[in-house]
């Protein structure tokens, strides 16, 4: 069974701070790894990865794909009270419509 | 910013009866979705629609569920005789390709709550 998996379930960290949040996957012909942010509804996109190593960047927040291990992270510097959310993974599969999300990683920056 | 819009935000319903939840996709998108999301739970995928009909559907969208593109812009979810569990967030997509090629842009989303 096709399966994508985040950790931490959720975080709490103080503003300035780092934080790496991370997605693992199990899935049969995988094509993609999306990001998203949800904050009180919609989730709105943030990255999309096909390629291993290469860094996305926007901002404070950055992404990398490793395909050979089967995970990318998704990196938030100098975090701010906006970053709180809840920030979701998704995996496009070929052969395939849909995307596959994980549970998602809540995180909350205090002022 | 061209976006996904869904209506209404919030719908509450009776068990047993039929509800429409209505999207406008992204004008030059090709490819929508439903999804759904209880609370607390994953996003789960229900349904993807090309080209005027299904082209993938997951084990929920059974006999309850349907979807219709009635006319260029509007895309619709019907469920029929809603039950309690049919509680959720739905949420409409649309993409310019598959999920094999671009990001899918999600909509607000509709509340719905069976009562």
């Amino acid at each position: 069974e096709d399966k994508v998996v985040q950790s931490p379930l959720s975080l709490v960290v103080h503003e300035g701070d780092t934080v790496t949040l991370n997605c693992s996957y199990e899935v049969t012909n995988f094509r993609s790894l999306l990001w998203y942010k949800q904050e009180k509804k919609a989730p709105t996109f943030l990255f999309m990865l096909t390629s291993s190593g290469i860094e996305k960047k926007s901002g404070r927040l950055s992404s990398i794909l490793d395909k050979k291990e089967l995970f990318s992270i998704l990196n938030i510097t100098a975090t701010q009270t906006g970053d709180s959310a809840i920030y979701l993974c998704a995996v496009g599969l070929s052969g395939t419509y849909k995307y596959i999300f994980g549970t998602g990683t809540r995180l909350k920056v205090l002022a | 910013e061209p976006e996904v819009t869904q209506t209404p935000s919030h719908q509450v319903t009776q068990m047993g009866q039929e509800v429409i939840l209505r999207c406008v996709p992204i004008s030059n998108h090709l490819y929508f979705y439903w999804y759904r999301q209880i609370l607390g739970q994953k996003v789960e995928f229900l349904v993807s629609f090309y080209n005027n009909e299904i082209s993938e559907k997951s084990e929920i969208f059974d006999d309850q569920f349907s979807v219709e593109r009635p006319d260029g812009s509007n895309f619709t979810l019907k469920i029929r005789s809603t039950k309690l569990e049919d509680s959720a967030m739905y949420f409409c997509a649309s993409s310019s390709q598959g999920a094999r090629g671009t990001e899918a842009f999600f909509g607000q989303g509709t509340r719905l709550t069976v009562v």
